[in-house]
């Protein structure tokens, strides 16, 4: 089955720095990649997320990229506000609307002000 | 509120005992899906329905359960259950027509003593 690895595990920065995340996948077959994220206590809200038919997109502040060939995705989040300061999970699924997604294991972001 | 509704939001139980979850989908939402958290685990699936069939299994143990019933409600039973049962189980569902990652309802953090 799918696999998910999810770097770093912890990411601390100052407020207004940029913040990446990157995870790789294991099947090919994946072609659907969404971004969680987490507040204490809360349960996960998508954020943003990529098809394997497209290699970038961008939402205010947050983007993905994606490269297929690499297996390999990523969450770029500029000019962080301590807001931002939460638990981000990656996942990847095998396309359509009820396909399983599989969970990076997490990456802790801390934004200090 | 996600439209998700999980309850109950807390439980406290014994080890050997038994306990039931229970997750009401979107509106609309066809599928149903059961992820267990812990603090070191991340987000791992357990079960997955569509429509009122089973359509995929993660790592569930034999000692849980799952059924989604005709409103489309599900139920997560987990039975004899131990000291690391204890995590926040969260269900989520989706439409199986837009493609678009799970929305999550806000979890049932089960605790056994």
């Amino acid at each position: 089955g799918e696999n998910v690895e999810q770097h770093p595990s912890t990411l601390s920065v100052q407020e207004g720095d940029s913040a990446v995340i990157k995870c790789t996948y294991s099947d090919s077959a994946s072609n659907y990649f969404p971004w969680y994220k987490q507040e204490l206590g809360k349960r996960p809200q998508l954020i943003i997320d990529i098809r394997s038919n497209v290699g970038e997109k961008k939402d205010q502040r947050i983007a993905v990229t994606l490269n297929k060939t690499a297996k390999h995705f990523s969450l770029h989040i500029t000019e962080t506000q301590p807001e931002d300061s939460a638990v981000y999970f990656c996942a990847a699924s095998i396309g359509g609307g009820y396909s399983t997604l599989t969970f990076g294991k997490g990456t802790m972001l801390l934004v200090s002000p | 509120d996600s439209g998700v509704t999980q309850t109950p939001k807390h439980l406290i139980t014994a080890t050997g005992q038994r306990v039931t979850l229970r997750c009401s989908p979107r509106s609309g939402d066809l599928s149903v899906y059961w992820y267990q958290q812990s603090l070191d685990q991340g987000l791992q699936f357990l079960i997955q329905y569509y429509n009122g069939e089973e359509r995929a299994k993660g790592n569930i143990l034999e000692r849980f359960s799952a059924q989604q019933f005709p409103d489309l409600h599900s139920e997560l039973n987990l039975s004899s259950l131990e000291l690391g049962d204890s995590a926040l189980y969260f269900c989520a569902s989706s439409v199986a027509s837009t493609g678009k990652g799970y929305t999550f309802g806000s979890g049932t953090r089960l605790t056994v003593v």
